[in-house]
């Protein structure tokens, strides 16, 4: 038990689907995060809450939409994507949005689009 | 934006070599964080550094915050096969590129 836990493991889904993400937390952290993982790339930021707030968000098309309705549960609602956004999709914890102490990170989504 | 040059990117060593990695950028940093990542988990934190030119360590693994602060590395001492996986350092919610680490029995 890594104290965050991600569902689905793994998603394939057609560029029309809308499918959504879910990460809880069990630690009594404040923060949470999306990353995504694309081979050869380092982890990109998506999104940062604090606090259920949205302090942080990169520049992520709109077709990506978080969504953090408490502390400990945070959503990523996908439709429309491109075959480009297939990637490994994680989510973090940590207990300050700054993360000053170290992140700990879901085993990820595995995500397929065809 | 603010990156971190990681390197080397990959590395292929014998079981019992000693293993060194590094991060630099361009800007200052106040923390330093080292991760390993295995095939199909997420990051797991090893080491967090918090002062410029502080030397951690935690069983084989052992981390310094550069004087400039600026850098960072981390050796990993007599490797094993389960030292396999990917390496990142982070700093203020950047990652660098990852070292992969494929140790040979």
């Amino acid at each position: 038990e890594t104290g965050v836990t991600q569902t689905p493991r793994h998603l394939v889904m057609g560029m029309t689907n809308k499918k959504s993400l879910k990460c809880e937390q069990h630690l009594g952290h404040n923060a949470m995060y999306w990353y995504k993982q694309s081979a050869k790339k380092p982890l990109e930021l998506m999104f940062v809450y604090s606090l259920e707030e949205r302090v942080e968000n990169n520049s992520v098309p709109s077709r990506f939409s978080p969504e953090c309705p408490n502390s400990s549960h945070l959503f990523l609602h996908l439709h429309t994507l491109q075959p480009e956004d297939s990637a490994l999709y994680l989510c973090a914890s940590s207990q300050d949005w700054q993360g000053a102490i170290g992140y700990t990170f879901g085993s990820g989504t595995r995500l397929t689009v065809v | 934006g603010q990156q971190l040059n990681q390197s080397p990117q990959s590395m292929f060593i014998q079981e019992g070599e000693d293993v060194s990695m590094n991060c630099t950028s361009s800007s200052i940093f106040n923390t330093w964080l080292w991760y390993k990542q295995d095939p199909g988990e997420g990051p797991v934190l090893l080491i967090a550094l918090y002062k410029a030119g502080e030397l951690t360590s935690n069983g084989r693994l052992t981390a310094q915050f550069g004087i400039t602060r600026k850098d960072s590395f981390l050796n990993i001492s007599a490797s094993i096969p389960s030292d396999v996986g990917i390496y990142f350092c982070e700093g203020k919610l950047i990652f660098g590129q990852g070292t992969e680490l494929s140790v040979k029995p």
